[in-house]
């Protein structure tokens, strides 16, 4: 099955600067990765997507890139606010040929980002 | 629109005992999952339904139940509670669509057991 690896597990910036998040999946026949962020006591919200058809895109001051052939793909966070402070995850969904799509997210381990003001 | 929401927040079990968690969606999602929190650990995927009446299971689906009655309703039964069940528990949902799989997460069910 597939299996998302999610590095760093804890990531330190000064405020104004950008972060970085990457992430690896396993499984070829992925063909969707959303990236979440979760705020303390709270359940985990949508961010950013990309789909496997697209390399990169872009949303003011996120954006995620994805390297098919490689099987990876990051978030990029770009002047850093401490509101940005929180645990970010990735996660693939996998598919297969024949199937019907369940939404199903194999999520990544998380990365906790701390902005300092 | 209320989204998802859970119930109870907190619940403190002792070995052995069994409870439901409850997890209700007024989006008239059709998928709905459970998923649960360790540290340090992710979320890892219990149970899905793509509808009423279907459900299957998730990576760690071992001690849990559920059951999909309704479009609204997703509940997920615990029989006899065990420490390693000690989590945070998510239950999320999401509309079918070629253009669309946000899942929308409800604010979780803190379980200890003791």
């Amino acid at each position: 099955g597939e299996n998302v690896e999610q590095h760093p597990s804890t990531l330190s910036v000064q405020e104004g600067d950008s972060a970085v998040i990457k992430c690896t999946y396993s499984d070829s026949a992925s063909n969707y990765f959303p990236w979440y962020k979760q705020e303390l006591g709270k359940g985990p919200q949508l961010i950013i997507d990309i789909r496997s058809n697209v390399g990169e895109k872009k949303d003011q001051r996120i954006a995620v890139t994805l390297n098919k052939t490689a099987k990876h793909f990051s978030l990029h966070i770009t002047e850093t606010q401490p509101e940005d402070s929180a645990v970010y995850f990735c996660a693939a969904s996998p598919t297969h040929r024949g199937s019907s799509n369940t939404g199903k997210l194999i999520f990544g381990q998380g990365t906790t980002l701390q902005v300092k003001p | 629109n209320a989204g998802v929401t859970q119930t109870p927040k907190f619940r403190i079990l002792k070995i052995g005992q069994s409870m439901t968690l409850q997890c209700t969606q007024d989006m008239n999602h059709n998928y709905m999952y459970w998923y649960r929190q360790d540290p340090g650990m992710g979320l890892k995927l219990i149970y899905y339904s793509v509808g009423a009446g279907i459900t299957d299971k998730g990576e760690v689906p071992n001690g849990y139940n559920v059951s999909r009655s309704t479009t609204e309703d997703f509940p997920l039964r615990l029989e006899l509670a065990a420490p390693s069940q000690t989590s945070v528990y998510f239950c999320a949902s999401s509309y079918s669509s070629g253009n669309s799989y946000e899942q929308y997460f409800g604010p979780g069910t803190r379980l200890t057991v003791t």
